[in-house]
């Protein structure tokens, strides 16, 4: 079946502007999770969702980033006012109920110029 | 910080060799999960261990859990050209903690020669 999709695959934007990168999770996997690979790093966890609520955004930075799952499926990872600091790959995963495996989209690499 | 490091940092192998890498963490763990990834996109789930398990194969991967030492290995038998990737070690939060909160390590990079 079709895996985590993510979109864009390459986001290139200027420091101050406003972005939102987009997670497709599989279907009927109701754990979703977005972590940041900056380069040559493992991924870092900044946000888990259970159904449409956030029950763990410890790991975001600062306020200037928010994620939504509205309707339990898709989220969206929005960040203001980018800073260069921001660039790396943004990895969405997903997980279907009773399972502690996570399941990788091929992530979106932000670059903020 | 960082839960789990992976040893070593590069591996440079032949095709049909064996590849051992290895993972230590610093706290208790519920699961230990490794990924590989390639060109630092996506990861790819390759195996889960419980906390309660020593050892679990999957095809030609092996790996072995020391819970007292807090370390793991990832043996990969007859490797191959298509597995150079980076491999990470991931743990999760145990003693009750969150199975859901991943921490990764900064990963080895394999590289198989043809």
């Amino acid at each position: 079946g079709a895996g985590v999709s993510q979109t864009p695959s390459n986001k290139v934007t200027e420091k101050g502007k406003y972005v939102e990168l987009r997670c497709d999770p599989i279907s009927g996997h109701t754990a979703l999770y977005w972590y940041r690979q900056s380069l040559g790093q493992g991924p870092e966890f900044l946000i888990y969702f259970q159904g449409t609520g956030a029950a763990d955004d410890s790991g975001l930075p600062n306020d200037r980033f928010f994620a939504v799952r509205p309707e339990g499926s898709v989220s969206t990872l929005k960040i203001q006012r980018t800073e260069r600091g921001d660039s790396a790959v943004y990895l969405c995963a997903s997980s279907p109920p009773v399972s502690d495996t996570q399941y990788f989209g091929p992530g979106t690499r932000l670059t903020v110029l | 910080s960082q839960q789990g490091e992976e040893d070593p940092q590069a591996l440079s192998i032949q095709e049909g060799e064996n590849a051992t890498m290895n993972c230590s963490y610093k706290t208790s763990i519920n699961n230990l999960q490794w990924y590989r990834q390639n060109s630092g996109r996506g990861l790819v789930h390759l195996i889960l261990i419980r906390s309660n398990e020593r050892e679990k194969h999957s095809g030609r991967l092996r790996v072995t859990l020391d819970t007292s030492k807090k370390s793991s290995s990832l043996l990969i038998t007859a490797s191959r050209a298509a597995d150079t990737a980076s491999y990470f070690c991931a743990t999760d939060a145990g003693g009750g903690g969150s199975n859901y909160k991943l921490t990764f390590g900064k990963g080895t990079l394999l590289t198989v020669n043809p």
